[in-house]
């Protein structure tokens, strides 16, 4: 079993629908949770990232870490079609590790 | 602001001939990493230098070698490129070693023949 879960999609929706994107992890060590997007022929880059247990709000775009299930998630509220890439979460542990990162989620947000 | 620069952007080889691919960063970050993207994959590990003068075998280490030449550069060697290597390459940096922002580079699209 891979340390990090992530459903490859392709996942396609309609502009303004919610986006739910989701990780699981088994590695219990891990204390930093990231989201990284990353769009056609690019480099990723840090979307969010949140410490521990809870959740992050950035504008319409809600982070979730639920450590006891280890599941973290990723919420897009009224998509654009300006959201279209591949989401990768990412996750480390106390620091002294490189980051370990899921396969990446391809998201498709149609006008 | 570059950020992290990586050349060349494309690059196709045969079997068995050698490259490498260069890694600048701009943002005095410790930490330097190497990876390659695969469809279906994601993004797996090769190498990385978690402070200068010092390197770490990832994931997937087989058929290459790195070099961290000073704090700012870090560079990727494919000594007898082979088709499994085709794949896009991307560097990546951090501030320090596990940091949770990683800078990547735009990265290197490989295709050996």
């Amino acid at each position: 079993q891979k340390e990090v879960e992530q459903d490859p999609g392709p996942l396609s929706v309609p502009e303004g629908a919610i986006v739910s994107l989701n990780c699981t992890y088994s590695n219990s060590a891990f204390q930093y949770f990231m989201w990284y997007r990353q769009y056609s022929r690019k480099g990723p880059e840090l979307l969010m990232y949140t410490y521990s247990s809870g959740n992050k709000e950035d504008g319409r775009f809600t982070a979730q870490v639920d450590k006891s299930s280890k599941y973290i998630s990723l919420f897009i509220r009224d998509s654009q079609p300006s959201d279209s890439a591949t989401y990768l979460c990412a996750m480390s542990d106390t620091g002294n590790t490189p980051l370990v990162f899921g396969k990446g989620t391809r998201l498709s947000v149609i006008a | 602001n570059a950020g992290v620069t990586q050349t060349p952007k494309f690059q196709v080889l045969k079997t068995g001939q050698s490259m490498t691919l260069q890694c600048a960063q701009d943002m005095n970050h410790n930490s330097m990493y190497w990876y390659r993207q695969d469809p279906g994959m994601g993004l797996r590990l090769i190498y990385y230098s978690a402070s200068e003068g010092t390197t770490d075998k990832g994931e997937v280490p087989n058929g290459y070698n790195v070099s961290r030449l000073n704090k700012r550069e870090f560079s990727l060697r494919l000594e007898s490129a082979a088709p499994s290597q085709t794949s896009v390459y991307f560097c990546a940096s951090t501030r320090s070693h596990g940091g949770t922002e990683a800078f990547f580079g735009q990265g290197t699209r490989l295709t050996v023949v």
